[in-house]
């Protein structure tokens, strides 16, 4: 199946700080979606981007679709931006369906 | 308005057990899944139900068995429980199984099997 790395698998923040999480996968993909995890345990969707930019607010994304990786940057960071930041893939087999494989993380704490 | 939503949030409950987590989704998706997150943050998709029709099943075991009454209800049963059981559950839509889908979660419900 298709393989999912994410690195840093942990990093740790100033606040005010900017940084870059990066996602390589392994195959062509039709999905790609990034998602928070808060300390609170709940799955945030952050950007669904199989390929191009997109932003939101102090975050942004890019997928570069033909080199099989993406990028989430993180800007001005805040205490609240902490938690695990997920990139999650799918290549969307017809016959097999719908299925998302996560990378293992990164591991975000940003220190006041 | 709550899109897709789980009860219970906490289960605890000893080996052996039998035990049910439901999941609704008002988002009016056609697709619905079960993703396992263990100790280790690690996430896996458990199923995936399309209008009701069982679409993907990942190598679980047999204890744990999907119902989907609805194309809005996507409910985990599990039999037998073991102490490796233990983990988070999310349950997650999304609007359609072709070509394309974003994938919304629910909030997670944290089992503990003593």
């Amino acid at each position: 199946g298709i393989q999912v790395e994410q690195s840093p698998p942990d990093l740790i923040l100033q606040e005010g700080a900017n940084s870059t999480l990066r996602c390589n996968f392994s195959d062509s993909v039709n999905n790609l979606q990034w998602f928070h995890q808060n300390p609170w345990g709940q799955l945030i969707n952050l950007f669904y981007i199989p390929s191009g930019t997109k932003q939101n607010g102090r975050l942004s994304a890019t997928t570069v679709a033909t080199e099989r990786y993406s990028l989430l940057y993180i800007s001005s960071s805040q205490t609240t931006d902490s938690g695990v930041y997920f990139c999650a893939v799918d290549r969307l087999i017809k016959a097999a369906g719908n299925k998302l494989t996560f990378g293992g993380g990164t591991r975000v704490l940003v220190k006041p | 308005d709550t899109a897709v939503s789980q009860t219970p949030k906490y289960l605890v409950t000893q080996m052996g057990n039998d035990k049910s987590i439901k999941c609704e989704q008002n988002l009016g998706h056609d697709t619905m899944y079960w993703y396992k997150q263990d100790s280790k943050k690690f996430l896996k998709i458990m199923f995936s139900y399309n209008n009701k029709e069982l679409i993907i099943n990942e190598t679980v075991p047999n204890r744990f068995s999907p119902k989907s009454p609805d194309k809005a209800h996507l409910n985990l049963h599990i039999n037998s429980l073991e102490l490796g059981d233990s983990a988070v559950y999310f349950c997650a839509s999304s609007p359609r199984q072709y070509p394309t889908n974003e994938q919304y979660f629910g909030p997670g419900t944290r089992l503990t099997v003593t």
